[in-house]
């Protein structure tokens, strides 16, 4: 069974404390790993799709990598305005272009 | 960038009505979109698949006669969700794709209450 479990559930940082959340993923083939921010009450923002093993991609302070087994969302000197909850999300060849969601990280930044 | 419009984005209804959500994608055509149920702080769960056309595909527990979704236009798809009950209050969200767009766009999500 396709499976995404993320850690840890709850991470509070300091303002310019950099940290990383994982995302690990049991799937069938993948075709793709997303990264989504939620902010609450909203849908989720896009961040990054990363296709095979040893991609990466970078956007402001966030950097995203990928295994054969997981993922990694490296945040760098965060802000306060980067607190979020951080899904992650896999595509599984012959799914049917569907998202299998983990559960989320809730990321706080405080000053 | 692609948008998705949901609309509303609350909503509260008495138990045994019906409440309509529309999910419309504004800049683009979307032959496919999905439709998520999320309950306070746990993640997506994805309800059905809607294609533009045809009959949607549902998640393995998602009872089709109770969560009504029709894909009448390339840019607009709807779920119904009939004789609502307490337990059906929970966020509900839209999302599409978009050819030669990388990822998934999601509406900004509907909370739904049923008193």
């Amino acid at each position: 069974e396709d499976q995404v479990t993320q850690s840890p559930e709850a991470l509070r940082l300091q303002e310019g404390e950099s940290s990383s959340l994982n995302c690990s993923y049991t799937v069938s083939g993948l075709r793709g790993l997303f990264w989504y921010r939620q902010d609450p009450g909203k849908g989720p923002e896009f961040l990054f799709t990363l296709y095979s093993a040893g991609e990466e991609k970078e956007k402001e302070r966030l950097k995203a990598t990928l295994t054969k087994k997981e993922s990694f969302l490296h945040i760098t000197a965060p802000k306060p305005e980067d607190s979020a909850t951080y899904l992650c999300a896999v595509q599984a060849a012959g799914g049917y272009n569907k998202l299998i969601f983990g559960a989320g990280t809730r990321l706080a930044v405080h000053p | 960038g692609a948008v998705v419009s949901q609309h509303p984005s609350r909503v509260i209804c008495k138990s045994g009505t019906s409440v309509k959500i529309e999910c419309r994608s504004l800049d683009f055509q979307a032959t496919t979109m999905f439709w998520y149920r999320q309950f306070p702080k746990q993640s997506l769960m994805l309800m059905a698949t809607s294609n533009e056309g045809s009959k949607a595909t549902y998640e393995q527990g998602v009872e089709k006669d109770k969560f009504l979704i029709n894909h009448a236009s390339l840019t607009l798809s709807t779920l119904t969700v009939t004789s609502a009950h307490p337990e059906d209050s929970s966020f509900y969200i839209c999302s599409a794709s978009r050819q030669g767009h990388d990822g998934y766009t999601f509406g900004s999500g509907t909370r739904l209450t049923v008193v």
